[in-house]
């Protein structure tokens, strides 16, 4: 089967610039997942949907940070305006119900 | 609030000679503990979920075990192509099903 596709695989920008990664999830997967990992660290869950619903938002800044899933397949997150210390790996993942998670690549996200 | 600490940081081996890494988790109340493989550049590739403690799972050098309170991934023998980052990730009873993850142990094996 096909994995979780992330786009795009790099991006580089300047700080107050907006910026938005996009995810598709693998066919049928209910539950889609977004984390941040900063170089060094595991990763950490920003935003969870289960369809196009949100389960679980409390660690997303939401002063800067948005996500959406529409139709309950692909999603996006926004970044803006970016800070110094949103520069990391954003890392998109799916699952069919709440295990058996499927990571992608990733966008690694650098703020200058 | 749940927890989860890897050790050692970084370990390298040489081609052949066994080590362990360590995962110790808090947690209130365990519905799964993950283990994870990542290669630069790639997300996580999943390796093994354990669900209680006593339980074992294996697959090819890899061998991971969980007690009450941390996890341990035996590699026997490990060649140059098991180089990678390993993570350890928790999953409790009351949660989201996010999972929290550790830092992670970047192993090196030398040929």
């Amino acid at each position: 089967e096909a994995g979780v596709a992330q786009s795009p695989r790099y991006k580089i920008i300047e700080k107050r610039q907006s910026v938005a990664f996009w995810c598709n999830p693998i066919s049928g997967h209910a539950t889609l997942y977004w984390y941040q990992q900063i170089l060094g660290q595991g990763p950490k869950l920003l935003i969870q949907f289960q369809n196009n619903g949100v389960v679980d938002d409390s660690q997303l800044p939401k002063d800067r940070f948005s996500a959406e899933r529409l139709k309950g397949v692909d999603s996006t997150l926004k970044i803006q305006p970016a800070k110094l210390e949103d520069s990391a790996v954003y890392l998109c993942a799916s699952s069919p119900a709440n295990y058996g998670y499927t990571f992608g690549s990733g966008t690694r996200l650098t703020v200058v | 609030e749940d927890q989860v600490t890897q050790s050692p940081e970084a370990l390298r081996l040489q081609e052949g000679e066994s080590s362990s890494l360590n995962c110790s988790y808090t947690v209130s109340g365990l519905r799964g503990l993950f283990w994870y493989r990542q290669d630069p550049g790639k997300g996580p590739e999943f390796l093994f979920t354990l669900y209680s403690a006593g339980e074992e799972k294996e697959k090819e050098r890899l061998k991971a075990t969980l007690t009450k309170k941390e996890s341990f991934l035996h590699i026997t023998a490990p060649k140059p192509e098991d180089s990678a980052t390993y993570l350890c990730a928790v999953q409790a009873e009351d949660s989201s099903y996010k999972l929290i993850f550790g830092s992670g142990t970047r192993l090196l094996v030398r040929p």
